[in-house]
């Protein structure tokens, strides 16, 4: 089963900083998905396919990664962006799906 | 648009069986997809429980394999956990998810989640 590592923890951020999210899995991966969320609701798909930003999601953000390292970049932090996101992955044999522990995204 | 919605107790007592229900509005469970429950815990941590297919194929969670099944309604479009010898530690929120069915695929549509507390 593949563990998925994120970091930081938590982390804040002022308006139009530069912003990134790491997750490292404990062996190498083909692809990453991205969800984000906010109190009180479910999360959201973000990015997927390691990449590929889901409906909606303004052009700032963009996700990178290869083998077991990965990441979620906001170009220049706005106070929407403040939520906690999540990395997620699937080990192949038998298919298990596995979260990160999640990054708390605040606005300073 | 899909939708989905979950339904069940706010409450189940420890040693006692939960049972919730997914409801699908806008697209039917038994044309494509798989069909999954999500799980997260007080202090946000998410685990994956297990899915059933579009064929009716099940998947578990190793972690979970003895005291959980996912069946489903078709006529109904809903699909259903049920957790045996549930402990204070499946207190959580509950979320039904739809993903792909290719390796790649991702978790596109989630229910708004519901609560669960595990207490005597």
């Amino acid at each position: 089963q593949i563990v998925l590592t994120q970091s930081p923890a938590i982390m804040s951020a002022s308006p139009g900083e530069k912003v990134t999210i790491t997750c490292s899995a404990s062996s190498s991966v083909s692809y990453m998905h991205w969800f984000q969320q906010k109190p009180g609701t479910s999360p959201k798909l973000w990015i997927y396919s390691t990449s590929n930003l889901a409906s909606g999601v303004p052009a700032r953000f963009s996700g990178s990664g290869s083998g077991t390292s990965y990441s979620l970049t906001i170009s220049r932090m706005e106070a929407e962006d403040a939520a906690t996101y999540y990395c997620q992955q699937r080990s192949s044999y038998p298919p298990i799906f596995t979260f990160g522990s999640g990054t708390k995204l605040e606005i300073k | 648009d899909v939708q989905l919605q979950e339904s069940g107790p706010d409450l189940v007592k420890p040693s006692q069986s939960l049972s919730l229900t997914c409801t699908v509005t806008g697209y039917s469970i038994t044309s494509g997809y798989s069909w999954h429950w999500i799980r997260q815990f007080p202090g946000n941590k998410l685990e994956w429980m297990g899915y059933i297919h579009y064929s009716g194929s099940t998947n578990y969670n190793p972690s979970l394999k003895s005291r959980i099944s996912i069946t489903r309604d078709t006529s109904k479009n809903q699909f259903f956990l049920q957790l045996n010898s549930v402990t204070t530690e499946d207190t959580a929120t509950y979320y039904c998810a739809r993903k792909g069915t290719t390796v790649v695929a991702h978790f596109d549509y989630w229910g708004q989640g519901t609560t669960l507390t595990v207490s005597s």
